[in-house]
């Protein structure tokens, strides 16, 4: 089965750094680009940023850019999304979601890391 | 950034209704748009891809269709599940955006 399992929830400081992570099994983790995607209380979902483990080749969305750092383990499968000093208004849920080369859509997701910064 | 536009915001509808979503993109886009369903405290589902694709397993009452800018994705007789929220997505742009999202409430 295909899955991608997220960190649990997390409650920091502003100021504080994070790294949440998005583990994925029963694909070839190398070959699939991994998408993060924010939901914000109450709000729609938006496009963080994208990154190929293959070759960890990272794309930001300009609204992100030099907000956080995506980065992944390919020796274990894993995706990361990190922040060197939170703020308040990172307070969402954040969502990391496989893009299926075929549709160019997100066919897998993860069930969501919430992150309260207060 | 390509901006994309749904309309309604929210609409009420009752189970077996005939329900439409549209999105506009803010420039051509080609079929590069996906359809999502959101539930509350659950991941989004990818509905359907190129602007009219079903995604594997997604039954039949759902459709997508339109090309260039402006996009439909119909439910053709609303069931119980399917009272969530819709999102589109363009996958033109090496910025991919979402559409502000319909939420789909029961009358």
């Amino acid at each position: 089965e295909v899955k991608l399992v997220q960190s649990g929830a997390e409650v920091k400081k502003p100021g504080e750094s994070l790294k949440i992570s998005c583990e994925a099994s029963g694909y070839t983790f190398a070959s699939y680009w991994i998408a993060w995607v924010r939901q914000m209380p109450g709000k729609g979902l938006e496009w963080m940023g994208i990154i190929y483990p293959g070759d960890s080749d990272a794309r930001y969305s300009p609204s992100f850019r030099g907000q956080v750092t995506i980065s992944t383990d390919k020796s274990i499968s894993t995706a990361y999304l990190q922040w060197s000093s939170l703020k308040a208004s990172d307070t969402a849920m954040y969502y990391c979601a496989r893009r299926d080369p075929r549709s160019n859509g997100l066919d897998v997701w993860g069930p969501g890391t919430t992150v309260t910064v207060s | 950034d390509i901006q994309m536009t749904q309309s309604p915001s929210s609409l009420s509808a009752s189970v077996g209704d005939r329900v439409s979503i549209t999105c506009r993109a803010s420039q051509y886009i080609s079929t590069y748009l996906n359809w999502y369903q959101h539930k509350p405290g659950r991941a989004p589902k990818l509905l359907v891809f190129a602007a009219s694709s079903l995604q594997t397993g997604v039954p039949s009452r759902f459709s997508g269709s339109g090309s260039g800018t402006d996009f439909t994705l119909t439910i053709s007789a609303l069931q119980a599940e399917d009272f969530a929220t819709y999102y589109c997505q363009q996958s033109y742009s090496n910025f991919p955006t979402f559409g502000g999202g319909t939420k789909v409430e029961i009358k």
